[in-house]
């Protein structure tokens, strides 16, 4: 079965400051790792996908499979960047649903 | 498109009473998921389905909670003798599904449920 870990529920940051959101797994397949967010009054929305090897709105995120991790980076936060986030994974192939961790809510304070 | 919707927006109950919920997903979107989502956690896998299929269920999913996606397009969530844990958000969600791999999926604002 697979599952996903946010160890930190909240975290606080100042801006400009760096930011690192934790996210682990666990799957015995090959896994597809997504970064979701959800601002306030808005619904969730994807961020990130590790597939794309993107960088979005300064964000990156790395699959390490032998840590079974895909933290989230940004160098340098922004106030904007206050939400809820989401590390989520789906089953290679598709034949699994897509499972969310607890989340973490990111603070950046002025 | 103006993405997925759900109704209704919010619904409070009786308990033991049953609710049911819609969702509209993203037309060309075969892949349509059932998320519940209480305070302080993420969203818990329900249900999905490809199409009209339901693919898999949940474990912890009672024989109260139901699902149907009968032409492959909207879906319904029916929650039969609510009890004051059914209170959550009832999350819907939509994706498209190409050549084996999960796409993105597309939220709705969800529905919330207080149950009395």
């Amino acid at each position: 079965a697979q599952r996903v870990t946010q160890p930190e529920k909240l975290l606080s940051v100042f801006k400009g400051a760096p930011v690192e959101l934790k996210c682990n797994y666990s799957y015995s397949g090959s896994p597809e790792l997504f970064w979701y967010v959800q601002y306030s009054r808005q619904r969730l929305q994807l961020l990130l996908r590790h597939i794309s090897r993107e960088s979005i709105k300064g964000f990156t995120a790395d699959l390490n499979k032998g840590e079974t991790s895909f933290h989230l980076k940004k160098p340098f936060a922004q106030e904007e960047d206050s939400a809820m986030y989401y590390c989520a994974l789906s089953g290679w192939g598709g034949s699994d649903d897509m499972r969310f961790g607890a989340g973490t809510r990111l603070t950046v304070k002025p | 498109d103006t993405g997925v919707s759900q109704d209704p927006r919010h619904k409070i109950t009786k308990r033991g009473q049953n609710v049911t919920f819609r969702c509209d997903p993203i037309s060309e979107h075969n892949r349509l998921y059932w998320y519940r989502q209480t305070l302080g956690q993420g969203p818990e896998f329900l249900t999905y389905f490809q199409n009209e299929a339901q693919l898999e269920k949940s474990r912890l999913l009672s024989d109260r909670f139901s699902a149907e996606r009968p032409k492959g397009s909207f879906s319904t969530l029916e929650i039969q003798r609510t009890e004051q844990g059914d209170s959550a958000m009832y999350l819907c969600a939509s994706s498209p599904w190409v050549g084996g791999k999960a796409g993105e999926l597309f939220f709705g604002e969800g529905s919330r449920l207080t149950v009395l």
